[in-house]
């Protein structure tokens, strides 16, 4: 089974500042996958980045990088030069790449507000 | 098309009636996904799909949930006999296949009365 842990409360930033936001996850699979997702006060749900499990280098997306620590299975959201359309809930989700078990499994998610 | 398209976009049902949500996912999308996400809470995975078969219903919450994508495309979620509890936004996602990232549709919100 997979599970996804964020335990952070609401998150605050000044504007332009840095943020991390932490993403531990289980899993007992080999192979899998890392997304996080935002979610604004508009409901939808954005793609942002993904990491594979064997990749080397950490994603980077613009302004988002994954900070994945393989071995503390921790799969953190950096996000750089906080602006304020970045107040959102974010949601960080895993995935096996087994083929036949590739559902997402989200965590709880995070709120994070940017302030002027 | 160009985005996951969720219909109807806000549904009021009275409890006992049965509903239909419809997803219509990118166009060449092998992957369909269904979750219900609660107000401030994460998706929770319903079923998904590759193609036309349904290969993981594991998190359908019981029998009046069913789903179905009969020609590997548009999808259906369908409760029968909804029951208050069942109000939340369900969504659905498509990706390329099981090794790509899915994209979310609107969303339909449901309200049982």
């Amino acid at each position: 089974a997979q599970k996804i842990t964020q335990t952070q409360p609401g998150m605050f930033v000044q504007e332009k500042e840095a943020v991390t936001l932490d993403c531990t996850y289980d899993t007992s699979d080999q192979s899998y996958g890392l997304f996080w997702y935002k979610q604004p006060s508009s409901g939808e749900m954005i793609f942002l980045i993904y990491q594979g499990s064997y990749d080397e280098q950490n994603a980077t997306e613009g302004r988002y990088s994954l900070n994945f620590q393989k071995a503390r299975k921790s799969a953190n959201l950096v996000i750089s030069a906080s602006q304020l359309g970045d107040s959102a809930m974010y949601f960080c989700a895993m995935r096996a790449d087994t083929g036949a078990n590739s559902k997402l499994t989200f965590g709880k998610g995070i709120t994070l507000s940017v302030r002027p | 098309g160009a985005g996951v398209s969720q219909s109807p976009r806000y549904k009021v049902t009275k409890r006992g009636q049965d509903v239909a949500l419809r997803c219509d996912p990118i166009s060449g999308h092998v992957s369909l996904y269904w979750y219900r996400q609660a107000l401030g809470q994460g998706p929770e995975f319903l079923t998904y799909f590759n193609y036309e078969a349904q290969q993981d219903k594991s998190g359908l919450p019981n029998d009046r949930f069913s789903a179905e994508r009969p020609e590997g495309s548009i999808s259906t979620l369908t409760i029968q006999r909804t029951e208050q509890r069942d109000s939340a936004m369900y969504r659905c996602a498509s990706s390329l296949g099981t090794a790509s990232e899915a994209f979310f549709g609107q969303g339909t919100r449901l309200t049982v009365v």
